[in-house]
């Protein structure tokens, strides 16, 4: 079992709707779960953090985790064709002072307009 | 505030040869990690440097290498280079602490010949 899981995708929605992007990981100790955003030839940006149980949201943003499942999601509403990228879910492990991040593959999200 | 910066943004290398990366850290960060991302994949940690020792490793040989200094920036080296180490390298800053925001520069291209 891998770390980090995330659907490749490519995952399509039209514009104006709701994507909804998953991701499971594996050690039960990790406090800290991130989003990152990677447009193609571009280095992974940070666009959401979450450390608690239940949802966080950030203008067209949710995070939602859940650590008894071991699953976070991303919610981005009103999607843009600007919001085509690849989505990166990252675990921070090693326990509470963990120092590594362990990344899923990626989805791939495509907005049609 | 200052993002992180790398250098050199391309670098073509042929096998055997040996290369070394630098990275900025952002302006108030402490703690540098390093990532090799090949394509189609997400980062994979490479290693962590805090208060210029190194503080975590992933499963990576020890022809790579590196070094923090005093005002944070920081060096990747690697030796003996190989054809699979052609990737997009990166490096994140962050503020050592119990959450460890990480926030990538713009990464560096290399391909090996």
């Amino acid at each position: 079992q891998k770390e980090v899981e995330q659907n490749s995708g490519p995952l399509s929605v039209p514009e104006g709707a709701i994507a909804s992007l998953n991701c499971t990981y594996s050690d039960r100790g990790s406090q800290s779960f991130f989003w990152y955003r990677q447009y193609s030839g571009k280095s992974p940006e940070l666009i959401m953090f979450i450390y608690s149980n239940g949802d966080k949201e950030d203008g067209r943003f949710t995070a939602q985790l859940n650590k008894a499942s071991q699953y976070v999601s991303l919610l981005i509403r009103d999607s843009q064709p600007s919001d085509s990228a690849t989505y990166l879910c990252a675990v921070r492990v090693g326990g509470e002072y963990g120092n590594k991040l362990v990344f899923g593959a990626g989805t791939i999200l495509r907005v049609k307009s | 505030e200052t993002g992180v910066t790398q250098s050199p943004t391309h670098l073509i290398k042929t096998r055997g040869q040996q290369v070394t990366l630098r990275c900025s850290s952002q302006s108030g960060h402490n703690t540098v990690s390093w990532y090799q991302q090949a394509l189609g994949q997400g980062p994979q940690f490479i290693f962590q440097y805090y208060r210029e020792e190194e503080n975590g490793r992933g499963n990576f040989p020890p022809r790579f290498s590196g070094l923090q200094f005093p005002n944070y920036s920081s060096e990747l080296n690697v030796n003996a280079l190989e054809l699979d180490d052609s990737a997009l390298y990166l490096c994140a800053s962050s503020w050592a602490g119990p959450y460890n925001e990480q926030f990538f520069g713009p990464g560096t291209r290399l391909t090996v010949l």
